[in-house]
């Protein structure tokens, strides 16, 4: 079946520096990808997506590439905030299937 | 206007008790979901209703009975709480064809003593 697989955390980072949180996927077919973000007491909110091989996904200075040969969504930001503490998901969907999240990366960022 | 809310926010209860969390959301969706996040916060999905039809039912065990009076609400009910019952359930909802970008409502902390 469809699975995501994403680093460990918490990753502990100082405001900003550089931020890469690994994601790589097994999926049957073509899946479509994407970045959730879930901010301290809140609900999951859609940070970005890619639907097809190298689509690049970016919102508020987040940017990931859809790399089919290594399978993998890095999740990328070349200068973190304190304001982007929160737990960040990879997942996948393949056509009308529910989407499939990985275990969740927490994002310390401290000033 | 929150697009997906859930209520109560917060629910603490004893063990043997019977709760319910309700959800209702205003964005016309036809799909609606449960899920459960742990304390490490992996995110689980239980339940998953189209149009007031379940379509998934994951391995969730039957003291937990989802309800769905409309294509708008689907309310979790849960039977005889166990100590393995705490946990944030959020509710989410989107649409079949474009189920990828699900709207999360903003959890119900529940918390069995």
């Amino acid at each position: 079946g469809d699975s995501v697989t994403q680093m460990e955390g918490p990753v502990t980072l100082s405001e900003e520096a550089f931020l890469t949180i690994n994601c790589t996927y097994t999926a049957t077919g073509y899946p479509s990808l994407f970045w959730y973000v879930q901010y301290p007491g809140e609900g999951l909110q859609l940070l970005l997506k890619a639907t097809k091989a190298d689509d690049k996904g970016s919102n508020k200075g987040f940017e990931a590439t859809y790399r089919k040969e290594t399978t993998s969504f890095h999740l990328e930001k070349g200068s973190v905030q304190v304001s982007d503490s929160a737990v960040y998901f990879c997942a996948l969907t393949t056509g009308y299937s529910t989407l499939t999240f990985g275990k969740g990366t927490m994002l310390l960022v401290s000033p | 206007d929150t697009a997906v809310s859930q209520t109560p926010k917060y629910l603490v209860t004893q063990m043997g008790n019977d709760k319910s969390i309700k959800c209702e959301q205003n964005l016309g969706h036809d799909t609606m979901y449960w899920y459960k996040q742990d304390s490490k916060k992996f995110l689980k999905i239980m339940f998953s209703y189209n149009n007031k039809e379940l379509i998934i039912n994951e391995t969730v065990p039957n003291r937990f009975s989802p309800k769905s009076p409309d294509k708008a609400h689907l309310n979790l009910h849960i039977n005889s709480l166990e100590l393995g019952d705490s946990a944030v359930y959020f509710c989410a909802s989107g649409t079949p064809k474009n189920n990828e970008k699900l709207f999360f409502g903003s959890g119900t902390q529940l918390s069995v003593l």
